[in-house]
């Protein structure tokens, strides 16, 4: 079956245009999950849907970040003005819930989308 | 908060070599854990899990054990190959929830045959 996909898989913007990156999540995955990798380092949090709604954005990092999933499925996380430390590889996840009390299900990693800032 | 350390790299290792990359947390209750791997031009893929305190996770030859006394979740392989040259992020969600991951920084092993 199909993984999780990212598109584009390399985006290269001037500063301060405005770019979206999506995520195709794996068919009837309730959550969806975007981090944000810098070079050298480990992802960190950004936002979090489950179905439709954002239960989650404490890791954006500006108000110039914005993420949507407006029909439970497909996600768009959207970088108005980028900025040159925007440069990272934006990484997208899904999961679908456990049962019972065990809620330790696994996320599945998109290939991510490299954004270059110049 | 929440947070993972994770054994500073790069790690070389000659093949067969014995392997223990080191990670400790910190964290509230009853975290799980989680070694992910990324292989060169590929995503991240989960290797191993454990959810409770003594749990030992293990998959392709390696493993970590959850414990609690020592916050610590230390990833092992007795013979490494060369195919095993990735980075390995040790991760973590915190207890009663399975929303997002903390990563460590990354262990960037290269393994020479």
């Amino acid at each position: 079956g199909a993984g999780v996909s990212q598109s584009p898989r390399y985006k290269v913007a001037k500063r301060g245009q405005d770019v979206a990156l999506r995520c195709d999540p794996i068919s009837g995955h309730v959550s969806l999950f975007w981090y944000q990798q810098a070079l050298g380092q480990g992802p960190e949090f950004l936002t979090y849907f489950q179905n439709e709604a954002q239960l989650d954005k404490s890791g954006l990092p500006s108000d110039r970040f914005f993420a949507e999933r407006p029909e439970g499925s497909v996600s768009t996380l959207k970088i108005q003005r980028t900025q040159q430390e925007d440069s990272a590889v934006y990484l997208c996840a899904s999961s679908s819930p456990g049962q019972g009390a065990l809620l330790n299900y696994e996320q599945y990693f998109g290939p991510g989308t490299r954004l270059t800032v110049t | 908060g929440n947070s993972v350390t994770q054994m500073e790299g790069p790690v070389t290792l000659s093949e067969e070599a014995f392997l223990t990359i080191n990670c400790t947390y910190t964290a509230t209750g009853y975290p799980s854990l989680f070694w992910y791997v990324q292989y060169p031009g590929e995503g991240l893929q989960l290797l191993l899990k454990a959810t409770k305190a003594d749990d030992k996770g293990s998959n392709k030859g390696f493993e970590a054990t959850y414990r609690k006394e020592t916050t610590s979740f230390h990833l092992e392989k007795g013979s490494v190959q060369v195919s095993d040259s990735a980075v390995y992020f040790c991760a973590l969600t915190p207890s009663g929830s399975a929303r997002q991951l903390t990563f460590g920084s990354g262990t960037q092993l290269t393994v020479l045959p």
